[in-house]
């Protein structure tokens, strides 16, 4: 079984600066996750996807950040204009029901200049 | 709202000695209880999780963890620890919210490194 995929895997760009990201979950799970997590620190839950529904984004800076998931499969996550402070691994996860085991992806280490 | 604590920044440990990471939540109901693992280079992997019943969950690796209710905790134990599970460990914590679905809240980690 594939696990979840990510791309890219290293980005570096300067501050105000835009940048994607793509994760294509594990086939059949319905729930999807975006996490933020800065050195030193546990994920922080920036958005959650039912499908193709948003179910939480209360901790998305939605100024600058906004995802989408087409069709509820593949995702993608946008920052712009990017902040130092963005600097930080960005993980997706995905599960394939509620509470279920998350299974997450390699990760994009961003660092914003 | 839920919340996850780890007391523990860092702990160093002997190859071959008995391990606990300490875990701390604050929910109203009952709550479910994850243990993840972050090893150097890799994603997160579940370790075990509680929802319901013995309150003595056994997960992989060897990693065992009791639910105490009355202590609001949830600490991750090993017999016998070995060198490659040098790696960071999170605690979370889910609750079903009012609105019919999940959250899942990370704890801040304890970092794991292990003497030879």
């Amino acid at each position: 079984e594939a696990g979840v995929a990510q791309s890219p895997r290293y980005k570096i760009i300067e501050k105000r600066q835009s940048v994607a990201f793509w994760c294509n979950p594990i086939s059949g799970h319905a729930t999807l996750y975006w996490y933020q997590q800065i050195l030193g620190q546990g994920p922080k839950l920036l958005i959650q996807f039912q499908n193709n529904g948003v179910v939480d984004d209360s901790q998305l800076p939605k100024d600058r950040f906004s995802a989408e998931r087409l069709k509820g499969v593949d995702s993608t996550l946008k920052i712009q204009p990017a902040k130092l402070e963005d600097s930080a691994v960005y993980l997706c996860a995905s599960s394939l029901d509620r509470l279920g085991e998350q299974f997450f992806g390699p990760g994009t280490r961003l660092t914003v200049l | 709202a839920q919340s996850v604590t780890q007391p523990d920044i860092h702990i160093t440990v002997s190859e071959g000695a008995s391990l606990e990471l300490r875990c701390n939540y604050s929910y109203g109901a009952t709550p479910y209880l994850f243990w993840y693992v972050q090893s150097p280079g890799q994603g997160l992997q579940l370790l075990l999780k509680y929802f319901s019943g013995d309150t003595l969950v056994q997960g992989i690796k060897g990693f065992e963890a009791e639910f105490k209710r009355s202590q609001s905790s949830f600490n991750l134990r090993k017999p016998s620890v070995h060198w490659s599970d040098a790696a960071e460990y999170f605690c979370a914590v889910g609750a079903q919210m009012k609105t019919s679905y999940d959250k899942v809240i990370f704890g801040p980690g304890t970092s794991l490194s292990v003497i030879p």
